[in-house]
């Protein structure tokens, strides 16, 4: 079975830190992609980063980065400098590719970002 | 803006009514679903289309159904509505690529039962 495991309910960091954001995962696919959805306090869910499990590079899009640790089955979010609408909820996410219709959801973690 | 509208965005119902979410998409995609948003849970998956006509549980589909007659509908059914059924639901597709399959949401739908 698939399981998503966010262990920060809340978490704070000083505007233009960097902040860290655990998850792990734990699959017996050996193909699968992990994700990272913000969802601001609007409601909406954002897509930030996709990380394929075959992919050797550690994933970037803008101030986001995924620190990719296979053996650990660790996929941690990065956010470098943070700012104040960086306050969100993020949400890890793992799906099989050869089976997109499969997603899997962490239970969240609330990062508010202090000025 | 990957085209995704949900109705009702708010709706408030008495336990033991019928209740139908709807989900329309513009950008004709195969892959639609359905998941509720609970504190502490996440997302968790309620029913998926893979195409017309074609749809498949997910982990809490009790007290659920969906039908999808057309590519850009995909609705959500409750039968008879519980206080248990009381959430924030959210209709998805896939947008990516095939190496991706990122999802995309629509705004949420939040159902209060009473």
């Amino acid at each position: 079975a698939q399981k998503i495991t966010q262990t920060q309910p809340g978490m704070f960091v000083q505007e233009k830190e960097a902040v860290t954001l655990d998850c792990t995962y734990d699959t017996s696919d050996q193909s699968y992609g992990l994700f990272w959805y913000k969802q601001p306090s609007s409601g909406e869910m954002i897509f930030l980063i996709y990380q394929g499990s075959y992919d050797e590079q550690n994933a970037t899009e803008g101030r986001y980065s995924l620190n990719f640790q296979k053996a650990r089955k660790s996929a941690n979010l990065v956010i470098s400098a943070s700012q104040l609408g960086d306050s969100a909820m993020y949400f890890c996410a793992m799906s099989p590719t050869y089976n997109f219709n499969k997603f899997y959801f962490g239970s969240g973690t609330k990062l508010n970002v202090k000025p | 803006d990957a085209g995704i509208t949900q109705s009702p965005r708010h709706k408030v119902t008495e336990t033991g009514t019928p209740v139908t979410l709807r989900c329309h998409q513009t950008e004709n995609h195969r892959y639609m679903y359905w998941y509720r948003q609970d504190p502490g849970h996440g997302l968790r998956l309620i029913h998926y289309s893979y195409g017309v006509k074609d749809t498949d549980k997910g982990e809490v589909s009790d007290g659920y159904s969906v039908s999808r007659s057309k590519t850009e509908d995909f609705l959500l059914t409750l039968e008879s509505a519980t206080s248990s059924q009381t959430s924030v639901y959210f209709c998805a597709i896939t947008g990516g690529g095939v190496n991706t399959g990122e999802l995309f949401f629509g705004e949420g739908s939040r159902l209060t039962v009473l």
